[in-house]
């Protein structure tokens, strides 16, 4: 079954410094997704991407995170000088059309920052 | 504005007994509804999706879920519990369109042997 893959699984960072999360959506799907879990709270939405722009974008998503995809695979997600609170699991997603469709979530990279 | 409760942060129930995992949700519009499951260390797996078609809604691992519009729920359900579903079930809503989804705060299934 395809599956969403991301990398690193775990990464420690010093605050201020910059981190870049990776992740490789299901090949066929069109609309992509990061969201995040801080530990203990619920899962949040953070950035919808489509057709190589931000189609949506909540209130967490200011101007230190930064979405990417760089090639016809890969998505990223950086955030430019990681704060304690951006410790969290981040997780990827991906969607054939986007609406009505479940996502496929990868495994998450859970991000401290120390 | 759209939302989901689900109304029980832990549940625990004995191996081979049935589970009931609640679930409200708040939408103005005709809303997509999921569950999904997450083990340890772990992704978000879906398990099963509402879609505007059959109100009851089969999923993986012998889960099933039905929607009710007079209640707004969609509770998860299964005939008898097994070890390996302890884990965190999520509710999740999105309204029709192209709108993130909408997380609940999770449930904590144990399962006792």
């Amino acid at each position: 079954e395809p599956e969403v893959t991301q990398t690193p699984s775990h990464q420690v960072t010093q605050m201020g410094q910059e981190v870049i999360l990776r992740c490789v959506p299901i090949s066929n799907h069109l609309y992509f997704y990061w969201y995040r879990q801080i530990l203990g709270q619920k899962v949040e939405f953070l950035v919808s991407f489509y057709n190589n722009e931000i189609s949506e974008k909540s209130e967490i998503f200011d101007d230190q995170f930064s979405v990417e995809r760089p090639d016809g695979s890969n998505f990223t997600l950086k955030i430019r000088s990681t704060k304690l609170e951006d410790s969290a699991m981040y997780f990827c997603a991906s969607s054939e059309q986007g609406s009505n469709y479940g996502y496929t979530f990868g495994s998450g990279t859970r991000l401290t920052v120390v | 504005a759209q939302s989901v409760t689900q109304l029980d942060s832990h549940v625990s129930v004995s191996e081979g007994t049935p589970v009931l995992l609640r679930c409200n949700y708040s939408s103005s519009y005709s809303p997509s509804l999921f569950w999904y499951v997450q083990h340890p260390n772990k992704g978000l797996q879906l398990l099963l999706k509402y879609t505007s078609a059959a109100t009851l809604v089969k999923g993986i691992n012998g889960f099933e879920a039905e929607f009710k519009k007079s209640e707004t729920s969609f509770h998860l359900t299964k005939p008898s519990a097994h070890m390996s579903d302890a884990a965190e079930y999520f509710c999740v809503v999105r309204n029709s369109g192209n709108t993130p989804l909408v997380f609940g705060k999770g449930t904590r299934l144990s399962v006792i042997a």
